[in-house]
């Protein structure tokens, strides 16, 4: 199974700045997704990014605010642009493996961004 | 428009009673179906998943799932609970013959009691 790991692990952020949250994955992967859970909620996906094709948003979220880059296979990187207090929350990245029944999403641990 | 419903915020069950989340899934087809848990600063891990086949899932931890199409349920059991357990725990809806944008429940936020 794919081991994933994110940084930083949280942040403390001030209104307005910008944050880059990386992404990286022990093996290579198509399909890498972002999503972000709101405090006291689930999860919603962002974007999903294949690497050499520009990111797919999901409807709320726009490429102005939450610019993702997806160099190579094992790497990505989703940056929360112009902070608010109301992008505080948990931004997971997760990678897709498999084929058919074997087919599984696995998660990284998250990163916690409080914006003050 | 797809969407999943977990009825039950917060549950809390002594340790070694049964347990049961409950999950309703609404979709136009019969899609894949997925139980996560989050524990604690830790990111989500897969219990289990239906794509089709039998409609009872076993999955890790000594989890299982029963699908039932005709209520558009797949709920989670456990026969006796591990104070390990407590976590928050995830319904989550694929759409058939892909696994790209898991549709999550608003999650069940699991107390164990010694």
């Amino acid at each position: 199974s794919a081991v994933i790991s994110q940084k930083p692990s949280r942040d403390i952020c001030q209104r307005g700045t910008s944050l880059t949250i990386q992404c990286q994955v022990d093996s290579q992967v198509t399909m890498m997704f972002w999503y972000r859970q709101q405090p006291g909620q689930s999860l919603t996906l962002i974007a999903t990014a294949n690497q050499g094709s520009e990111a797919t948003y999901e409807s709320g979220f726009v490429i102005d605010k939450f610019p993702i880059s997806r160099p190579n296979l094992t790497f990505s990187t989703l940056t929360v642009s112009n902070m608010s207090p109301e992008d505080s929350s948990i931004y997971l990245c997760s990678v897709e493996e498999g084929q058919g029944r074997d087919n599984e999403q696995f998660f990284g641990p998250g990163t916690r961004l409080t914006v003050l | 428009a797809q969407s999943v419903t977990q009825p039950d915020i917060h549950i809390t069950v002594s340790e070694g009673a049964s347990l049961e989340l409950r999950c309703n899934y609404s979709y136009g087809a019969t899609p894949y179906l997925f139980w996560y848990v989050q524990s604690p600063g830790q990111g989500l891990q897969l219990l289990l998943k239906y794509f089709s086949g039998d409609t009872l899932v076993q999955g890790i931890k000594g989890f299982e799932a029963e699908f039932k199409r005709s209520q558009s349920s797949f709920n989670l059991r456990k026969p006796s609970v591990h104070w390990s357990d407590a976590a928050e725990y995830f319904c989550a809806v694929a759409p058939a013959g892909g696994y790209n944008k898991l549709i999550f429940g608003a999650g069940t936020r699991l107390a164990v009691h010694p």
